[in-house]
């Protein structure tokens, strides 16, 4: 099974600045296909899974630019350019590169300083 | 509008079965590959079981292989989760999720427990 690993676990960050969640996979992510199938996930308090991104760096329908993703191979970023207060909750990589299983990493709490 | 509406959770006893439902709308279904996706309480997420468009085509995450069957029925828009020999660690919020983990429906708790 591919590992994913998220870091920071838990990520303080002040209202119009930027913040940076890192996700690493215990091998490459690059499909056979040639694509890399690496979403990221927002989970907002009380509230279902939303995917804000597919294949490393595409933005879901309605999510805000300032998310974006990045990354290549084993090393795959999230940023969000400047936080707002809706921006509060739980964001989660997954890979769907070498299935079954899918796998999520662990999970980064972000929350207002 | 896409919706995927969970039905079926509750309290369990160990050893139990229980059947989850999830009814989808607003996009055609035949076409979508399907997944049911848990979370514990206070915990991370966890891929369960996944199954093809047509419904040729099932997969199990080890933890529940053997226990848990995954089908589809097309004709009536609607994914079920068939779910033997409950564990207490398989108490969770049961997600369905279609197009590629984009699509998510609220979830339903399943509680396994004396």
């Amino acid at each position: 099974d591919v590992v994913m690993t998220q870091s920071p676990l838990s990520l303080p960050v002040t209202l119009g600045q930027p913040a940076s969640i890192s996700c690493r996979s215990g091998q490459s992510l690059v499909h056979t296909d040639g694509n890399t199938y690496l979403s990221w996930f927002q989970q907002r308090p009380g509230q279902s899974p939303r995917r804000l991104i597919y294949k490393v760096s595409n933005r879901d329908s309605g999510v805000p630019d300032r998310f974006s993703g990045s990354g290549s191979g084993t090393d795959f970023t999230l940023k969000i350019s400047r936080v707002e207060a809706e921006d509060v909750g739980v964001y989660y990589c997954m890979q769907g590169s070498h299935w079954p299983p899918k796998t999520f990493g662990q999970g980064t709490k972000v929350d207002i300083k | 509008e896409v919706q995927l509406l969970e039905s079926g959770g509750d309290l369990v006893q160990p050893g139990g079965s229980l059947r989850l439902s999830c009814a989808a709308s607003g996009f055609t279904f035949s076409n979508n590959g399907m997944s049911w996706v848990r979370q514990a309480p206070g915990k991370g997420l966890e891929w369960v079981s996944s199954i093809t468009g047509s419904g040729d085509g099932t997969y199990y995450a080890d933890s529940v292989k053997g226990r848990f069957t995954i089908s589809r029925d097309n004709s009536k828009n609607r994914l079920y989760l068939q779910m033997n020999s409950l564990r207490a660690e398989d108490t969770a919020v049961y997600y369905c999720t279609g197009g590629a983990e984009y699509w998510w429906g609220q979830g339903t708790l399943v509680t396994v427990s004396s």
